[in-house]
């Protein structure tokens, strides 16, 4: 069965720190990997595309790496702020369908 | 704005009514998707549509009926729901390429049901 799991579920920082969330996935087959960022009740944004046959893909304060072999993503973000609170959401594409993680909810304060 | 655009926002609707979700995409994408979104669970697919055909659905009950006219608009029409039907529903797209290798995907902002 495809699974996608998220460490940890909630992640509280003072305004500043760097921060890596951490993603990991059942099935190595995967297409491609995807981050996602979802404000309360609002749908999601695109934060970065990862291909299969890539390492890591960078934007901006963001920075996304992957193994597949391991079945493993990480995403850093470098000096947080308040503004980059919100659940960050992985998801493994195997084609036909995106299976998600359950998320990791980022609080940063000021 | 993503290019993908959900109406109704929000939408409250008795077990007993009949409605309609709908979902446009102007990315010019050949694939879009249905998930729901319910409280403290995984985002779960629903139905796959590429090139308008349907080609996945993962044992969603009948109440729930998606139509997709186009490669850019997908319905996902609501009938005798129930109250565990409440959630947020998002509508994505992809350009599906050879063996459905996907591009990005982009999501809508989602309709939040509610079932009374």
């Amino acid at each position: 069965k495809q699974e996608v799991t998220q460490i940890p579920a909630a992640l509280s920082v003072p305004e500043g720190e760097n921060l890596v969330l951490n993603c990991s996935f059942t099935d190595s087959a995967i297409y491609n990997l995807q981050w996602f960022r979802q404000d309360p009740g609002k749908g999601l944004t695109s934060l970065l595309l990862i291909q299969s046959s890539q390492r890591e893909q960078t934007s901006g304060r963001l920075n996304a790496s992957l193994d597949k072999s391991s079945g493993r993503s990480t995403l850093y973000i470098a000096a947080s702020q308040p503004g980059d609170s919100a659940t960050y959401l992985c998801a493994a594409d195997y084609g036909q369908n995106f299976v998600f993680g359950p998320g990791t909810r980022l609080s940063v304060l000021p | 704005e993503t290019g993908v655009t959900q109406t109704p926002r929000h939408l409250v609707m008795g077990m007993t009514n009949k409605k309609s979700l709908k979902c446009e995409q102007h990315l010019g994408h050949n694939a879009m998707y249905w998930y729901k979104q319910s409280a403290k669970k995984p985002l779960e697919l629903m139905f796959v549509y590429n090139f308008k055909e349907q080609t996945e659905n993962n044992s969603v009950p009948s109440r729930f009926s998606p139509e997709c006219p186009n490669s850019s608009h997908l319905f996902l029409h609501l009938h005798t729901l129930q109250p565990e039907d409440s959630a947020l529903y998002l509508c994505a797209s992809s350009q599906a390429g050879q063996g459905w290798r996907n591009t990005e995907a982009f999501f809508g902002q989602g309709t939040r049901l509610t079932v009374v």
